[in-house]
C-alpha cells in the first residue's frame, strides 16, 4: 500500500529565507506522481507543484521547487524567499493508479509552516 | 472560468439527520473525487466517480455513506443518520483525466454534527 510520511509537524522560518519541508513515500508502483498542496487557515486546498516519477528534472513553479530523490523515495518541497502569506499547512501527496483504472491521491499528515516577520 | 464549486460551505446537522453535500466540477471535467479530512489529519480518499458511474468506492464507510454523479447536475455525497464522528471537512476534486494532471479541489464543506 502507498504511504506518505511527513515527519515535521511544525516548521518556523524567517521572512525572506528559504525552507525545506520533508516528504518521504513508499510505493511498489513503477509509475506515480507526487504533489504538494497548501492549505491556508481558510481551509481550501491549493495545488502547488507536481513531479512525475519518470521526470528527470526537478519540478519548479515560481518560488516552489521539488527536490526529488527517487532512490531515497523523497520529494521535499523547497520554498524560497518565504513570505508571510506562506504560513499554512502543507501536504505532500502521491497518486496511485490501480489495475482497475481507479486513481486517487494518498496524503501525508501535513506540516504547519509559520513564517515570522 | 469557475472552479470546483461545493455547497454548502458549512453544514450543521443533529445526530440522526441526513447530510447532503454537493459538488459541481470544473467545466469539462468528468472525473470527480471525494475526500474527507478529520481534524489534524491529511485528506483521505473516499470515492471516485465518472458521470453515472462509481469507479472506486474503496474509501467509503460501508454503511450510511453513498455518492452519485448523475448525467446532469452536481455530484452528491450523502450521509444518512449522521453521528458525531462524521464531523469533518469534505472535499471534492475534479480532473479532466485523473490525478496525474493535477486535481482542482473545491473549498470544502465543513460538517458539524451536534
Amino acid at each position: 500500500a502507498q504511504k506518505i510520511t511527513q515527519t515535521q509537524p511544525g516548521m518556523f522560518v524567517q521572512e525572506k529565507e528559504a525552507v525545506t519541508l520533508d516528504c518521504t513515500y513508499d510505493t511498489s508502483d513503477q509509475s506515480y506522481g507526487l504533489f504538494w498542496y497548501k492549505q491556508p487557515s481558510s481551509g481550501e486546498m491549493i495545488f502547488l507543484i507536481y513531479q512525475g516519477s519518470y521526470d528527470e528534472q526537478n519540478a519548479t513553479e515560481g518560488r516552489y521547487s521539488l527536490n526529488f530523490q527517487k532512490a531515497r523515495k523523497s520529494a521535499n518541497l523547497v520554498i524560497s524567499a518565504s513570505q508571510l502569506g506562506d504560513s499554512a499547512m502543507y501536504f505532500c501527496a502521491m497518486s496511485s493508479v490501480t489495475q482497475g483504472g481507479s486513481e486517487k491521491l494518498v496524503f501525508g499528515k501535513g506540516t504547519k509552516l509559520t513564517v515570522n516577520p | 472560468n469557475a472552479g470546483v464549486m461545493q455547497n454548502p460551505r458549512h453544514l450543521v446537522r443533529r445526530r440522526g439527520q441526513e447530510a447532503r453535500l454537493r459538488c459541481s466540477p470544473m467545466k469539462g471535467h468528468s472525473h470527480v473525487y471525494w475526500y474527507r479530512q478529520l481534524p489534524e489529519e491529511g485528506l483521505k480518499f473516499m470515492v471516485y466517480l465518472q458521470k453515472e458511474n462509481i469507479i472506486d468506492e474503496s474509501g467509503m464507510p460501508k454503511e450510511r455513506f453513498s455518492a452519485e454523479f448523475p448525467k446532469e447536475g452536481p455530484s452528491i455525497l450523502r450521509i444518512q443518520q449522521v453521528v458525531r464522528g462524521d464531523s469533518a471537512a469534505y472535499f471534492c476534486a475534479s480532473s479532466p483525466r485523473g490525478p496525474y494532471y493535477g486535481y482542482t479541489f473545491g473549498s470544502g464543506t465543513r460538517l458539524t454534527v451536534v
